[in-house]
């Protein structure tokens, strides 16, 4: 099944301690890219990757790092969370960058950092 | 900037309603326009899309024609069901390329009462 990953689904952790969010994606997929959803802001890009080694700033990077060492997975690592990266977070991937596809979602990783 | 602005929610309509969620944008050029619906407990999934003036996307039911001279992509559905229920997302890719990934609305919230 063509599907996106991410884990873990639930996160709670405290200020200061470093965590990775994984994103696995089985369709062969180009283009990756990574969401928070915050009620009343809707979804806000925080990184994208157009192709392995290839990453690049969104809308809210501050305080998230990413890497793409492999074309199938596409880590959201937190350095040192902070209460204000309580989220809900969205992997996404799709064929490529080009504005006609449709970018398939993971479930999402509610984290809350205390 | 280049923008996406959608009806706030939540909408409240009774099953077998019609059901218009208003959706605008800002871009220069010419955007790729979507629809993606958010169920409960899970990520975003495409509704449908349009790729050029005057094209109609439709699924399911819904429909949206998107608008070059309203700028616009209004979602209508004829009869709503309770299986509706769900958070919808205007979207749009920027016109010079996918490398920025979607802009999403904030979401309107669609409660389907039997």
């Amino acid at each position: 099944e063509a599907q996106v990953t991410q884990n873990p689904r639930y996160l709670i952790t405290v200020t200061g301690k470093k965590l990775t969010v994984t994103c696995s994606q089985n369709m062969n997929h180009e283009y990756m890219s990574w969401y928070r959803q915050d009620p009343g802001l809707g979804l806000r890009q925080i990184y994208y990757s157009m192709n392995v080694e290839v990453t690049d700033k969104g809308d809210v990077p501050e305080g998230y790092k990413v890497s793409r060492k492999e074309k199938r997975n596409f880590p959201l690592i937190l350095e040192s969370p902070s209460p204000n990266q309580t989220s809900l977070y969205f992997c996404a991937s799709s064929l490529t960058g080009a504005f006609s596809y449709e970018q398939y979602f993971g479930p999402g990783t509610r984290l809350t950092v205390t | 900037g280049d923008s996406v602005t959608q009806m706030e929610g939540p909408v409240t309509l009774s099953e077998e309603a019609f059901l218009t969620i208003n959706c605008t944008y800002t871009a220069t050029g010419y955007p790729s326009l979507f629809w993606y619906v958010q169920y409960p407990g899970e990520g975003l999934q495409l509704l449908l899309k349009a790729t050029k003036a005057d094209d109609k996307g439709s699924n399911k039911g819904f429909e949206a024609t998107y608008r070059k001279e309203t700028t616009s992509f209004h979602l209508e559905k004829g009869s709503v069901q309770v299986s509706d229920s769900a958070v919808y997302f205007c979207a749009r890719i920027l016109s010079g390329g996918g490398a920025d990934g979607l802009t999403f609305g904030k979401g309107t919230h669609l409660i389907i009462q039997p």
